[in-house]
């Protein structure tokens, strides 16, 4: 049963660039989080998607933004990047309906020079 | 905005010892209240969760208290190894979670 999967693992980017990381679900599941995960800090929300669209959204600028797929797998976009966004981006997947929690991937990390 | 307090920051605790890391919240319609465990370079696990309709819950070693009065949930560790040094978040919430500034557990040998 594969769990949550997340590429790249790894990803240097450059001040003002654009980048996509990519997430699929675990099976079964058909809500995608998204969480960034600052160095020592716990992981903060930036948006869920279900059935394709956008449910909630965290207090991020609209420079992040996102994508679902039919398949449930989706994207997180970060347009004009800043030395601030470097973080562990980590992808949840749940069930709509069930409240038990999360399962999480390991994460991308970025890291803007 | 919806705050979360988790405390210690940081715990060191003897092998074979009890690990307790608390967690205070703000949002009454919260009605889920995990534990997540993370180690390294890997996300966050499930480790152990609580609905507000119980006060305490055991798995294993691990045991959450809850105080649904107080707004507040703990985490406890018995018997603590050198493999539950990690760092553990708390993520109450409701189909949204949210988590916890973490406390970073060492377990000495």
């Amino acid at each position: 049963d594969a769990g949550v999967t997340q590429s790249p693992t790894h990803l240097i980017k450059t001040r003002g660039q654009q980048v996509t990381l990519r997430c699929s679900p675990k099976s079964g599941h058909d809500t995608v989080s998204w969480y960034q995960q600052a160095l020592g800090q716990g992981p903060q929300f930036i948006f869920q998607y279900y059935e394709e669209e956008e449910r909630q959204r965290g207090n991020f600028p609209d420079r992040f933004s996102g994508h679902q797929f039919p398949n449930y797998s989706s994207e997180l976009n970060v347009n004009a990047l800043l030395l601030g966004d470097s973080a562990l981006y980590l992808c949840a997947s749940s069930l709509a309906g069930d409240n038990y929690g999360y399962t999480f991937g390991s994460g991308t990390r970025l890291t803007v020079v | 905005q919806q705050q979360v307090k988790q405390s210690p920051q940081s715990l060191i605790v003897q092998k074979g010892g009890i690990s307790i890391i608390n967690c205070a919240y703000e949002n009454t319609a919260f009605d889920y209240f995990p534990w997540y465990q993370q180690f390294p370079g890997k996300g966050p696990a499930l480790l152990i969760a609580i609905r507000p309709d119980v006060s305490e819950k055991k798995e294993g070693r691990f045991t959450i208290s809850f105080n649904k009065s107080a707004k507040q949930f703990s985490l406890h560790i018995m018997d603590s190894q050198p493999g539950d040094s990690a760092t553990y978040f708390c993520a109450p919430g409701t189909y949204k979670y949210i988590f916890g500034t973490g406390t970073r557990l060492k377990v000495l040998a």
